[in-house]
């Protein structure tokens, strides 16, 4: 079975800092893996995905992410952190033969201090 | 870009009473859609997928006479939560796509409140 595991609950950065967000996933092929952005109250926006190919992958918002096989890992960094990028993040990996039937990890709250 | 609509973004409803969410591929057509289901703080869990023109295939435990989904066409899947009780407000949300080759979208969520 396919699971996702963000080790932070909570992550507080400095506006202007840079932002690393874990990943690690476990599935026994190929996964497709997933990054997405939840504001309060709202629906989840697509950051970036990886499906195939280079394995730094960037997204939209200035984040990028680096699939790393030999260590399970999807994290998901940005080099400097926006007051506007405060928000939940999810990972989520998916069947290479069902994509859209994806598992989520349970988030990490972003807070940016000004 | 692909655009899901989810409407209503809100609901409050009596207990006992029906709700039905609609779910809509606006600018392509979705094979697949996916109802989803996230409690407060915590992460989306799956309930339901839906591919047009045949029955939804449920997650273990989520009671397939309770959420009741309908994919008639391309473009629009509905959830309805029958005699809603007030364990069963949450935030739903649904997802869709074209195909496996393609990414597949987000609709902006519906929060329910049944009271």
């Amino acid at each position: 079975a396919q699971s996702v595991t963000q080790p932070d609950i909570h992550i507080t950065v400095s506006e202007g800092a840079s932002l690393e967000l874990r990943c690690n996933y476990s599935y026994g092929a190929t996964p497709y893996l997933f990054w997405y952005v939840q504001s309060p109250g709202q629906g989840l926006q697509l950051l970036l995905k990886y499906f195939s190919g280079d394995t730094l992958v960037q997204g939209i918002k200035g984040f990028e992410a680096e699939f790393k096989r030999s260590q399970s890992s999807f994290n998901l960094r940005k080099p400097s952190v926006h007051w506007s990028d405060a928000a939940e993040y999810f990972c989520a990996v998916g069947a290479v033969d069902n994509a859209g039937k994806s598992t989520f990890g349970d988030g990490t709250t972003l807070t940016v201090k000004p | 870009g692909a655009v899901v609509s989810q409407h209503p973004s809100w609901v409050i409803c009596k207990s006992g009473t029906s709700v039905k969410i609609e779910c809509r591929s606006l600018d392509f057509q979705a094979t697949t859609m996916f109802w989803y289901r996230q409690f407060p703080k915590q992460s989306l869990m799956l309930m339901a997928t839906s591919n047009e023109g045949s029955k939804a295939t449920y997650e273990q435990g989520v009671e397939k006479d309770k959420f009741l989904i309908n994919h008639a066409s391309l473009t629009l899947s509905t959830l309805t939560v029958t005699s809603a009780h007030p364990e069963d407000s949450s935030f739903y949300i649904c997802s869709a796509t074209a195909g496996s080759n393609y990414g597949y979208t987000f609709g902006s969520g519906t929060r329910l409140t049944v009271v």
